[in-house]
């Protein structure tokens, strides 16, 4: 089974500056996908950057960027020039490329201050 | 593309009565998830359908609790009879493909007193 693991439950970032969550995941498979979600006080699950195993390039999306370590298991998130809109929850997940199943990690709450 | 509509967006029901939730996947879109998301045990999946045929329910935690998609334009959750542990976030989710993002509704927040 795929476990994923954020360990930092709550972290905390001025405006403007930037800002790493970390994950990591357990996995015997090849072939997989990444995502990192964002959950505001909305409640509405809104995906942020998505990253395929077999590309070795971090995917970047505006201000949002991964750092990728495919042999560690490792899948960061970089958020540079942070604002206040960043304040979210952010999930981790693993999705196995032959089934649909997405495993979700714990989550980061992160605090953007001004 | 008005996205993944969940409705009601509030349920509160007393502990015995049916409920049932509501989803209108992306038009287009061949899969359609349920997920359960509480601050035990965060989000988990509950079923997914493709073609509106149900693929994987291992996830429903017991009997009470059904899913259908009569067409793909719409699906259902229903727990019949509610439990006060059943109070959680319900979100519906749709995608396209197999191994592409899934796109969320807003969620269905269930309060069973």
């Amino acid at each position: 089974a795929q476990t994923v693991t954020q360990s930092q439950p709550e972290m905390s970032v001025q405006e403007a500056e930037t800002v790493t969550l970390s994950c990591t995941y357990d996995t015997s498979e090849s072939n997989y996908y990444l995502f990192w979600y964002k959950q505001p006080p909305s409640r509405q699950m809104i995906l942020v950057i998505r990253q395929e195993a077999y590309k070795q390039q971090n995917a970047t999306e505006n201000r949002f960027s991964v750092n990728f370590q495919k042999a560690a298991k490792s899948f960061s998130l970089k958020i540079s020039d942070s604002q206040l809109g960043d304040t979210a929850m952010y999930f981790c997940a693993f999705l196995r490329g032959s089934a649909r199943q997405l495993t979700f990690g714990s989550g980061t709450q992160l605090t953007v201050l001004p | 593309d008005a996205g993944v509509i969940q409705s009601p967006r509030h349920e509160v029901t007393e502990m015995g009565q049916e409920v049932t939730l509501r989803c209108k996947p992306i038009s287009g879109h061949d899969y359609l998830f349920w997920y359960r998301q509480t601050m035990m045990r965060g989000l988990e999946l509950l079923i997914y359908f493709n073609n509106n045929v149900p693929i994987d329910d291992s996830g429903m935690p017991e009997d009470r609790f059904s899913a259908k998609m009569p067409n793909a334009s719409f699906s259902t959750l229903k727990i019949q009879p509610s439990e006060p542990r059943d109070s959680a976030v319900y979100f519906c989710a749709s995608s396209r493909g197999l191994n592409s993002p899934l796109h969320f509704g807003n969620g269905t927040r269930l309060t069973v007193t």
